[in-house]
């Protein structure tokens, strides 16, 4: 597609249920970023895909969190027994490259509530 | 660490008007990125335009521009004629060279500037 995908758009689910969020990133992008906005806390940076690998998973907040990237493509961002903390919108962010003078291309991101 | 500070949690301007949003930033570093995004409520952030510490240049895009103070470590945008739909939140963002090593991949945030255009 033109732009960065994520789905779903929305997801509302039950505290302790494990959810998985989707990114599917702009054709032939191969660096891929993942954020986190919550109300009061601005964005917040999650991790970092190179290719398949992930250099940098320190801003995982917990190890409930996990993500992982196939095929240097789609990536998956997964939270299990989710908490109601978890609560926000998960973005996720493409580039062509690593480099700094290479943009990050934003998705409309996944909005999800814990209830 | 670098941080990034947006002092104006809110603004607004008069349509066709002139609005300039704050952004000030600490880092120890001297090659960096600066930018600033825009994320309406499809909640899909857009660049809206960047600045590359090195040039002293500021950066424009056509009615955004930026006052871009490296040693005040302050990167103002400026939006002329606003428009209705320049209503958005506005975020301004930094990034370390890759010049620089380091962690150079991601952007640490401000918190945002909601700005309010009025017909």
């Amino acid at each position: 597609g033109a732009g960065v995908s994520q789905s779903p758009s929305n997801k509302v689910t039950e505290k302790g249920k494990d959810v998985e969020l989707r990114c599917d990133p702009i054709s032939g992008h191969t660096a891929l970023y993942w954020y986190r906005q919550s109300l009061g806390q601005g964005l917040e940076f999650l991790i970092y895909f190179q290719g398949n690998s992930a250099p940098d998973k320190s801003g995982l907040p917990s190890d409930r969190f996990s993500a992982e990237r196939t095929g240097g493509s789609v990536s998956t961002l997964t939270i299990q027994r989710t908490q109601q903390e978890d609560s926000a919108v998960y973005l996720c962010a493409s580039s062509l490259g690593p480099y700094s003078n290479q943009p990050q291309h934003f998705g409309d991101g996944t909005r999800l509530s814990i209830l | 660490a670098q941080t990034v500070t947006q002092s104006q949690p809110e603004m607004s301007v008069q349509e066709a008007e002139t609005v300039t949003l704050s952004c000030t930033y600490d880092t120890s570093e001297s090659d960096y990125y600066l930018f600033w995004y825009k994320q309406p409520p499809s909640r899909q952030m857009i660049l809206v335009i960047r600045q590359e510490a090195y040039k002293q240049q500021n950066a424009t895009e056509n009615r955004f521009s930026v006052n871009f103070q490296k040693a005040a470590k302050s990167f103002s945008l400026k939006i002329s004629d606003s428009q209705l739909g320049d209503a958005a939140m506005y975020f301004c963002a930094y990034r370390t060279s890759h010049n620089s090593g380091g962690s150079n991949y991601k952007l640490t945030f401000g918190k945002g500037t909601l700005l309010t255009v009025n017909p």
